[in-house]
């Protein structure tokens, strides 16, 4: 069964950073591209960025609103992928969740087809 | 970037009606990239559709997918109790810039 449960959510002041984590099970992850969704308090979803697998390049994407300040990076040894935020603005407050990217006949098609729990980031002073 | 508006905002429907969901790009896109995603409160969004018309494993054939080009359609054929909720067209453009949701419909029990 597919697993994906994110940490490291909190309480941050703007300027401030947070690292989010996302353990993954279930599936090999060092093949999977990752993304994080995010979905601020009662609105809609907002793709934040991806990592694509190291054998594909393991590069990444980042959506305009937040590049230059988050880095989403992972650790195929132990199935974790990260979102390191930094200069967090008060418009960042939002459930982020770690998906996984769609692959048929191990291709990536850009749809998110396992979402963990999420986690609350509340950027606030 | 390519915008997704959908409509309506809100559908009020009864259980067993037919429920019609429109999702229209800014500009044409590859129906290869359209998705469609449920999600209830409190829970994170479920895949339904990808490729405008695949249904994704597992979700039942009332749930359908087509269009192509500006205009898309998620068409649940007769509304099931756990139905109700809302729903999200999503696309993937040529560049990973350009992966965004739609705004949402609301199905709600009239």
């Amino acid at each position: 069964e597919v697993q994906l449960v994110e940490s490291g959510g909190g309480l941050v002041k703007p300027g401030g950073s947070l690292r989010l984590s996302c353990a993954a099970s279930g599936f090999t992850f060092s093949n999977a591209w990752m993304s994080w969704v995010r979905q601020a308090p009662g609105k809609g979803l907002e793709w934040v960025g991806r990592i694509k697998s190291k054998t594909d390049g393991g590069t990444t994407d980042y959506a305009a609103p937040v590049k230059g300040r988050f880095t989403i990076s992972r650790d195929d040894s132990k199935n974790t992928l990260y979102l390191q935020m930094n200069s967090l603005k008060t418009e960042d407050t939002a459930v982020y969740y770690c998906t996984t990217e769609l692959k048929i006949f191990g291709v990536a098609l850009g749809f998110f087809d396992y979402w963990g729990q999420g986690t609350l980031v509340t950027v606030s002073s | 970037e390519i915008v997704l508006t959908q409509s309506p905002g809100t559908l009020s429907l009864s259980p067993g009606e037919r429920a019609t969901l429109s999702c229209r790009a800014s500009q044409s896109v590859s129906s290869s990239y359209l998705a469609w995603y449920q999600q209830k409160p409190g829970q994170a969004p479920r895949l339904l559709i990808y490729g405008a018309s695949s249904r994704a494993t597992g979700i039942p054939d009332r749930f359908s997918g087509s269009g192509s080009g500006t205009d898309f359609t998620l068409t649940i054929s007769r509304l099931e109790p756990e139905d109700f909720a809302v729903y999200y067209c999503q696309q993937y453009g040529s560049s990973h810039s350009g992966l965004t949701f739609g705004g949402g419909t609301k199905v709600e029990i009239k």
